[in-house]
């Protein structure tokens, strides 16, 4: 069974423009999660996707914001890029809520200059 | 207010001894589950072990045992026989209720030394 797999893997932008990040779950994973890591901050959650639905939102501006179509797979997007926004953004699937697995993708490692 | 507590930024141990890595948490939900993930230098987070509020025992997995003693609110990760390759961040995580967003400690750092 194929793992969670994240695209790109690495990107690089500048302040101002706009980014989006895609996941796809585990086959028959239908919730979606997403976690910006940065050396500061560590490990925060962004918001969680079940059944194409937000559930869960984390503290985070409204320039962070997702979606999650009808195969599960997920987009996250933040517009305005800051320099503040450079981290590897972790995106995690799981069978649905409250599963006590959760399986993270390799991540994608943004660069904001 | 933070709710995952990992006290320890960095630990050695020697190959082939066990070590203890520890987490304590905080939350006032009687239902709640514990993780522990490995972050090598790649950066994928992989899954290790899980332990729920209501489960009667530890849970071990191959060379991975959490030691969890709820009414003191920890649970500690304890790797068996170290091996060069567990050198990597490890990283304890709570899920509280039904959600699926966890909240993450800030890690150790562990070096196996030969």
């Amino acid at each position: 069974k194929a793992g969670v797999t994240q695209t790109p893997r690495y990107l690089i932008k500048t302040r101002g423009q706009q980014v989006t990040l895609s996941c796809s779950p585990i086959s028959g994973h239908r919730s979606v999660s997403w976690y910006q890591q940065t050396p500061g901050q560590g490990l925060q959650f962004l918001f969680e996707y079940f059944s194409e639905t937000q559930r869960n939102k984390g503290n985070f501006p409204g320039r962070f914001s997702g979606r999650q179509f009808s195969n599960s797979r997920s987009e996250m997007n933040v517009s305005t890029l800051e320099l503040g926004d450079s981290a590897l953004y972790l995106c995690a699937s799981s069978l649905g809520l409250g599963s006590r697995d959760q399986y993270f993708g390799p991540g994608t490692r943004l660069l904001v200059l | 207010a933070q709710k995952i507590t990992q006290t320890q930024p960095g630990m050695f141990v020697q190959e082939k001894e066990a070590v203890t890595l520890d987490c304590t948490y905080d939350t006032s939900d009687p239902s709640y589950g514990l993780f522990w993930y490995k972050q090598p230098s790649s950066g994928e987070m992989i899954f290790l072990i899980y332990q729920g509020s209501y489960d009667q025992q530890n849970a071990t997995e191959g060379r991975y045992s959490l030691n969890f003693q709820k009414a003191r609110k920890s649970a500690n990760l304890v790797i068996s026989a170290s091996q060069l390759g567990d050198s990597a961040m490890y990283f304890c995580a709570m899920r509280e209720g039904g959600d699926n967003d966890m909240r993450f400690g800030a890690g150790t750092r562990l070096t196996v030394k030969p």
